[in-house]
């Protein structure tokens, strides 16, 4: 069984400060994707990563994958409070039947104080 | 741009109802999941099919059934409602193509049972 762990679950950061979001995975994959979702929202794609060090930024976020260490980070530059938010990574196995599905962390929920 | 379509936003059932949640997208896709997000346990996987009539269960498939007889539409049936199985309720729908594409979701559906 596939697993995806992040950590951590729960960050509360200051304005101006940077932070990294850690995900793991347990198990060959070389497509990890990033999702933002908001209160009562739905699930919004931000990057998807495609190959051993792949490296992807838009704005104060960056993110960067490790396929040998199966594993993930997500880089806040500078957080603003517009960066609130929940962040999913997600994992699809490298080959098979299973390479189809899509494995979710329990997701980061990320709080940004002025 | 993508849409994923969920029939209801919110839906309130009985116990031992049989529900319907409905989930059209227009991008052709192949992939389709059905996910249930709760609080502390992130989105986990019901089902997902990645072509006509074809099914796969997830993670967590008990009490569930799906059905896709259209490659636009993805319907998961709960075929007794239990009020273990209130939840929020997300689909998506993804290309299946080698190098990956990022999944995209509907609004979600909060489903009550009582």
């Amino acid at each position: 069984e596939l697993k995806v762990e992040q950590n951590p679950l729960f960050l509360s950061m200051q304005e101006g400060k940077n932070y990294t979001i850690y995900c793991n995975y347990s198990t060959t994959s070389d497509r990890l994707y990033w999702y933002r979702q908001d209160p009562g929202k739905s699930l919004e794609s931000l990057f998807v990563l495609l190959s051993n060090g792949a490296v992807k930024q838009e704005g104060r976020l960056m993110a960067s994958l490790d396929t040998k260490a199966r594993l993930s980070t997500l880089h806040i530059t500078a957080a603003v409070h517009d960066l609130s938010a929940t962040y999913f990574c997600a994992v699809t196995p490298f080959q098979g039947a299973g390479s189809y599905q899509l494995t979710f962390g329990k997701g980061t929920k990320l709080s940004v104080i002025p | 741009d993508v849409k994923v379509t969920q029939s209801s936003r919110y839906l309130v059932k009985r116990t031992g109802e049989k529900v319907f949640l409905e989930c059209v997208q227009d991008m052709d896709h192949e992939n389709m999941f059905w996910y249930r997000q709760d609080p502390g346990l992130g989105l986990r996987l019901i089902y997902f099919s990645y072509d006509v009539k074809m099914k796969e269960k997830g993670d967590i498939p008990e009490g569930y059934s799906v059905s896709r007889e259209k490659k636009e539409r993805f319907s998961l049936i709960l075929e007794s409602a239990s009020t273990n199985q209130t939840s929020m309720y997300l689909c998506a729908s993804s290309l299946i193509r080698q190098g990956g594409t990022e999944a995209f979701f509907g609004q979600g559906t909060r489903l009550t049972v009582v």
